[in-house]
């Protein structure tokens, strides 16, 4: 199994553009968490499907944030309007079972 | 239950020898717990789990110990290995959610060849 695929790796971005982070979670899984990590609040939960349905989006820092999960394959998170304080790596896991929650590569994410 | 990371407490320990890192978690109602290894550039990657109706479970080189009484986890690993430097982190599931997970700060362990 290639594990979760996120996509993609870097992202660049002026203030003000949408952002589009995409995830390909692992077959069979029928969870799906999206988090960002930052230095100043470590891994935080934004979001998390279960059977592609959005569970708990309580996490979501805002408005700007939306997260979609059309399928069992494929998972993407936007941010519209990006603003610097964006700038984070966001990781995607996905699991069956608690011992099998599996991360990303994550999304190092910058916004200028 | 959220994760604060401004300075990561760093744990420099020689090859060969073992590592103790420890956390402190939250929720007392947190029933499951993971601790992870984070390397440079990489997500995070599951090393050892353990339940709480458990205080101690062992793996390969590694051994989680639970002191459900002061709310505090322990990762042990023997024989620190150059590979093991990394980030680690102790997750906990809130209230009993299986799903939802708690982060902490994280350790940086340095093994120093």
């Amino acid at each position: 199994d290639a594990g979760v695929i996120q996509s993609p790796r870097h992202e660049v971005t002026e203030m003000g553009q949408e952002v589009t982070l995409r995830c390909k979670p692992i077959s069979g899984h029928n969870s799906l968490f999206w988090y960002r990590q930052t230095m100043m609040r470590g891994l935080e939960l934004l979001i998390y499907f279960n059977n592609n349905v959005p569970i708990d989006d309580s996490g979501m820092p805002e408005d700007r944030f939306s997260a979609k999960m059309p399928n069992a394959s494929f998972s993407t998170l936007k941010i519209q309007p990006s603003e610097p304080r964006d700038s984070a790596v966001y990781f995607c896991a996905s699991s069956l079972t608690p011992s099998s929650y599996t991360f990303g590569s994550g999304t190092r994410l910058t916004v200028v | 239950g959220e994760s604060v990371g401004l300075h990561l407490p760093t744990l420099s320990v020689q090859e060969g020898d073992n590592s103790i890192i420890n956390c402190a978690y939250s929720n007392s109602a947190s029933d499951y717990f993971i601790w992870y290894k984070q390397e440079s550039g990489k997500g995070p990657q599951f090393i050892i789990d353990i339940r709480s109706n458990m205080d101690k479970r062992q793996g390969q080189r590694v051994t989680v110990l639970l002191n459900k009484t002061v709310k505090h986890l322990s990762l042990q690993i023997a024989a620190t290995q150059p590979g093991d430097s990394a980030v680690y982190f102790c997750a906990e599931n809130g209230s009993g959610n299986f799903n939802k997970f708690y982060f902490g700060s994280g350790t940086k362990l340095n093994v120093k060849p």
